[in-house]
Protein backbone atom coordinates (compact mmCIF):
# COMPACT_ATOMS: atom_id res chain seq x y z
CA UNK A 1 0.00 0.00 0.00
CA UNK A 2 0.98 3.21 -0.16
CA UNK A 3 1.54 5.49 3.16
CA UNK A 4 2.63 8.98 4.58
CA UNK A 5 3.66 9.42 8.20
CA UNK A 6 3.97 12.79 9.89
CA UNK A 7 3.76 12.97 13.72
CA UNK A 8 0.63 13.87 14.66
CA UNK A 9 1.50 16.53 16.75
CA UNK A 10 4.68 18.77 18.09
CA UNK A 11 5.57 21.98 19.87
CA UNK A 12 7.75 24.31 19.59
CA UNK A 13 8.46 27.72 20.82
CA UNK A 14 8.08 31.11 19.52
CA UNK A 15 11.18 32.45 18.15
CA UNK A 16 12.54 28.65 18.00
CA UNK A 17 13.82 26.40 14.95
CA UNK A 18 11.50 23.16 14.80
CA UNK A 19 11.61 20.49 12.03
CA UNK A 20 8.55 18.37 11.08
CA UNK A 21 9.39 15.04 9.48
CA UNK A 22 7.57 13.44 6.20
CA UNK A 23 8.27 9.81 5.69
CA UNK A 24 6.98 8.53 2.78
CA UNK A 25 6.59 4.52 0.90
CA UNK A 26 4.77 4.76 -1.91
CA UNK A 27 4.61 2.94 -5.05
CA UNK A 28 6.24 6.27 -7.44
CA UNK A 29 7.35 9.56 -6.73
CA UNK A 30 6.76 12.53 -8.96
CA UNK A 31 7.05 15.12 -6.08
CA UNK A 32 6.85 15.90 -2.85
CA UNK A 33 4.21 19.30 -1.66
CA UNK A 34 4.32 20.92 1.89
CA UNK A 35 0.89 22.52 2.25
CA UNK A 36 -0.12 25.03 5.75
CA UNK A 37 -3.82 24.47 7.40
CA UNK A 38 -4.72 26.92 10.39
CA UNK A 39 -7.43 25.61 11.92
CA UNK A 40 -10.28 26.24 10.30
CA UNK A 41 -9.29 27.11 7.13
CA UNK A 42 -7.91 25.69 3.93
CA UNK A 43 -4.39 24.61 2.89
CA UNK A 44 -2.41 26.67 1.41
CA UNK A 45 0.85 26.34 -0.79
CA UNK A 46 4.63 25.90 0.83
CA UNK A 47 6.78 24.50 -1.23
CA UNK A 48 7.33 21.39 -3.74
CA UNK A 49 10.36 19.39 -3.74
CA UNK A 50 11.14 17.33 -6.68
CA UNK A 51 15.15 16.68 -6.85
CA UNK A 52 17.25 15.80 -4.11
CA UNK A 53 18.10 18.57 -1.70
CA UNK A 54 17.50 21.67 0.71
CA UNK A 55 14.88 24.40 -0.89
CA UNK A 56 14.96 27.62 0.97
CA UNK A 57 11.90 30.02 0.80
CA UNK A 58 12.50 33.12 3.54
CA UNK A 59 11.94 31.19 7.19
CA UNK A 60 10.59 28.18 5.33
CA UNK A 61 12.78 25.22 4.27
CA UNK A 62 12.12 22.02 3.03
CA UNK A 63 14.77 19.00 2.36
CA UNK A 64 13.64 15.78 0.34
CA UNK A 65 16.18 12.49 0.22
CA UNK A 66 14.17 10.28 -2.35
CA UNK A 67 16.51 6.93 -1.29
CA UNK A 68 15.50 7.41 2.09
CA UNK A 69 11.78 7.98 1.10
CA UNK A 70 12.07 10.72 3.88
CA UNK A 71 11.10 14.67 3.59
CA UNK A 72 11.47 17.66 5.82
CA UNK A 73 10.12 21.04 6.54
CA UNK A 74 12.53 23.48 9.04
CA UNK A 75 10.54 26.57 10.22
CA UNK A 76 13.02 29.24 11.52
CA UNK A 77 12.19 32.02 14.07
CA UNK A 78 9.00 30.86 14.77
CA UNK A 79 6.22 33.29 15.10
CA UNK A 80 2.63 32.78 17.13
CA UNK A 81 1.17 32.77 13.49
CA UNK A 82 3.08 29.64 12.48
CA UNK A 83 0.70 27.93 14.69
CA UNK A 84 -1.20 25.61 12.43
CA UNK A 85 -0.93 22.17 10.45
CA UNK A 86 1.49 21.00 8.17
CA UNK A 87 0.44 18.39 5.37
CA UNK A 88 2.54 16.22 3.56
CA UNK A 89 1.67 15.39 -0.10
CA UNK A 90 3.12 12.63 -2.12
CA UNK A 91 2.61 12.49 -6.59
CA UNK A 92 2.84 9.00 -6.55
CA UNK A 93 2.33 7.80 -10.42
CA UNK A 94 0.28 10.88 -10.58
CA UNK A 95 -2.26 10.40 -7.88
CA UNK A 96 -1.55 13.10 -4.95
CA UNK A 97 -1.53 10.49 -1.03
CA UNK A 98 -1.60 13.32 1.25
CA UNK A 99 -0.12 12.92 5.30
CA UNK A 100 -2.57 13.57 7.83
CA UNK A 101 -0.87 15.94 8.52
CA UNK A 102 1.01 17.41 11.80
CA UNK A 103 -0.71 20.07 14.59
CA UNK A 104 2.42 22.50 15.36
CA UNK A 105 1.72 24.52 18.60
CA UNK A 106 3.46 27.27 19.28
CA UNK A 107 3.97 28.25 22.92
CA UNK A 108 5.37 32.37 24.04
CA UNK B 1 -8.76 38.45 -6.43
CA UNK B 2 -7.89 35.42 -8.34
CA UNK B 3 -9.92 32.68 -5.66
CA UNK B 4 -11.63 29.37 -5.40
CA UNK B 5 -15.42 30.05 -3.70
CA UNK B 6 -17.68 27.00 -2.89
CA UNK B 7 -21.16 27.86 -1.10
CA UNK B 8 -22.05 27.12 1.33
CA UNK B 9 -20.04 27.08 4.04
CA UNK B 10 -21.78 25.35 6.25
CA UNK B 11 -24.79 22.73 5.84
CA UNK B 12 -26.88 21.20 8.45
CA UNK B 13 -29.14 18.66 6.43
CA UNK B 14 -31.19 15.06 6.82
CA UNK B 15 -30.42 11.92 5.35
CA UNK B 16 -31.36 11.47 2.19
CA UNK B 17 -32.33 14.75 1.29
CA UNK B 18 -30.45 15.74 -1.77
CA UNK B 19 -27.88 18.21 -2.01
CA UNK B 20 -24.77 20.59 -4.16
CA UNK B 21 -22.09 22.46 -2.77
CA UNK B 22 -20.97 24.78 -5.61
CA UNK B 23 -17.10 25.30 -6.64
CA UNK B 24 -16.17 28.25 -9.01
CA UNK B 25 -12.30 29.50 -9.77
CA UNK B 26 -11.63 32.69 -11.76
CA UNK B 27 -8.20 31.83 -12.68
CA UNK B 28 -9.00 30.12 -15.79
CA UNK B 29 -7.47 25.83 -14.42
CA UNK B 30 -8.17 23.01 -16.25
CA UNK B 31 -7.69 20.89 -12.90
CA UNK B 32 -10.24 20.95 -10.33
CA UNK B 33 -10.72 18.49 -7.39
CA UNK B 34 -12.34 17.90 -4.73
CA UNK B 35 -11.33 16.75 -1.18
CA UNK B 36 -13.03 15.51 2.18
CA UNK B 37 -11.04 15.85 5.38
CA UNK B 38 -11.80 13.74 8.17
CA UNK B 39 -9.37 13.78 11.73
CA UNK B 40 -6.87 11.95 11.76
CA UNK B 41 -7.51 10.88 7.84
CA UNK B 42 -5.89 13.54 6.02
CA UNK B 43 -7.10 15.18 2.37
CA UNK B 44 -8.99 12.06 0.60
CA UNK B 45 -9.78 12.82 -3.19
CA UNK B 46 -13.39 12.58 -4.10
CA UNK B 47 -13.62 13.12 -7.97
CA UNK B 48 -11.27 15.36 -10.43
CA UNK B 49 -11.45 16.82 -13.22
CA UNK B 50 -8.65 17.40 -15.90
CA UNK B 51 -11.03 19.69 -18.15
CA UNK B 52 -14.64 20.76 -19.59
CA UNK B 53 -16.70 17.49 -19.73
CA UNK B 54 -13.93 14.91 -17.99
CA UNK B 55 -14.44 13.92 -14.72
CA UNK B 56 -12.29 10.63 -12.78
CA UNK B 57 -13.01 9.06 -9.91
CA UNK B 58 -10.56 9.91 -6.78
CA UNK B 59 -10.11 7.52 -3.56
CA UNK B 60 -13.45 7.77 -2.05
CA UNK B 61 -16.16 8.44 -5.17
CA UNK B 62 -19.31 6.78 -3.34
CA UNK B 63 -22.33 8.34 -2.73
CA UNK B 64 -21.03 11.50 -4.42
CA UNK B 65 -21.46 12.69 -8.23
CA UNK B 66 -20.07 15.57 -10.00
CA UNK B 67 -20.28 17.76 -13.31
CA UNK B 68 -17.94 20.03 -15.17
CA UNK B 69 -20.08 21.59 -17.93
CA UNK B 70 -18.16 25.07 -17.32
CA UNK B 71 -14.52 25.25 -17.09
CA UNK B 72 -14.56 27.35 -13.67
CA UNK B 73 -17.82 24.99 -11.78
CA UNK B 74 -17.13 22.21 -10.43
CA UNK B 75 -20.47 21.40 -8.68
CA UNK B 76 -20.31 18.21 -5.74
CA UNK B 77 -23.72 16.58 -5.68
CA UNK B 78 -24.92 13.97 -2.58
CA UNK B 79 -28.02 12.40 -3.95
CA UNK B 80 -29.10 10.62 -0.66
CA UNK B 81 -26.47 12.09 1.91
CA UNK B 82 -25.84 9.68 4.61
CA UNK B 83 -24.37 10.46 8.35
CA UNK B 84 -20.88 8.95 7.19
CA UNK B 85 -20.79 11.75 4.97
CA UNK B 86 -20.75 14.14 7.76
CA UNK B 87 -16.86 15.76 7.09
CA UNK B 88 -15.01 19.18 5.81
CA UNK B 89 -15.31 19.10 2.21
CA UNK B 90 -12.71 21.27 -0.01
CA UNK B 91 -12.71 22.02 -3.64
CA UNK B 92 -9.52 22.63 -5.31
CA UNK B 93 -8.12 23.70 -8.39
CA UNK B 94 -4.51 24.00 -10.44
CA UNK B 95 -3.84 25.52 -13.86
CA UNK B 96 -2.83 22.11 -15.41
CA UNK B 97 -0.74 18.68 -15.33
CA UNK B 98 -4.05 17.41 -12.80
CA UNK B 99 -3.04 19.11 -9.71
CA UNK B 100 0.33 16.76 -9.25
CA UNK B 101 2.86 19.26 -10.49
CA UNK B 102 1.23 22.39 -9.59
CA UNK B 103 0.05 24.22 -7.23
CA UNK B 104 -3.72 23.45 -5.88
CA UNK B 105 -5.39 26.49 -4.39
CA UNK B 106 -7.85 25.73 -2.26
CA UNK B 107 -11.28 27.17 -1.32
CA UNK B 108 -12.54 27.98 2.03
CA UNK B 109 -14.33 24.87 2.88
CA UNK B 110 -18.00 23.37 3.57
CA UNK B 111 -18.57 22.07 6.61
CA UNK B 112 -21.38 19.22 6.37
CA UNK B 113 -23.34 17.96 8.89
CA UNK B 114 -25.89 15.08 8.44
CA UNK B 115 -28.04 14.20 10.80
Amino acid sequence: GQNIDQPTEMTATEGAIVQINCTYQTSGFNGLFWYQQHAGEAPTFLSYNVLDGLEEKGRFSSFLSRSKGYSYLLLKELQMKDSASYLCAVNSNYQLIWGAGTKLIIKP
Amino acid sequence: EAQVTQNPRYLITVTGKKLTVTCSQNMNHEYMSWYRQDPGLGLRQIYYSMNVEVTDKGDVPEGYKVSRKEKRNFPLILESPSPNQTSLYFCASSLNSGGFTDTQYFGPGTRLTVL
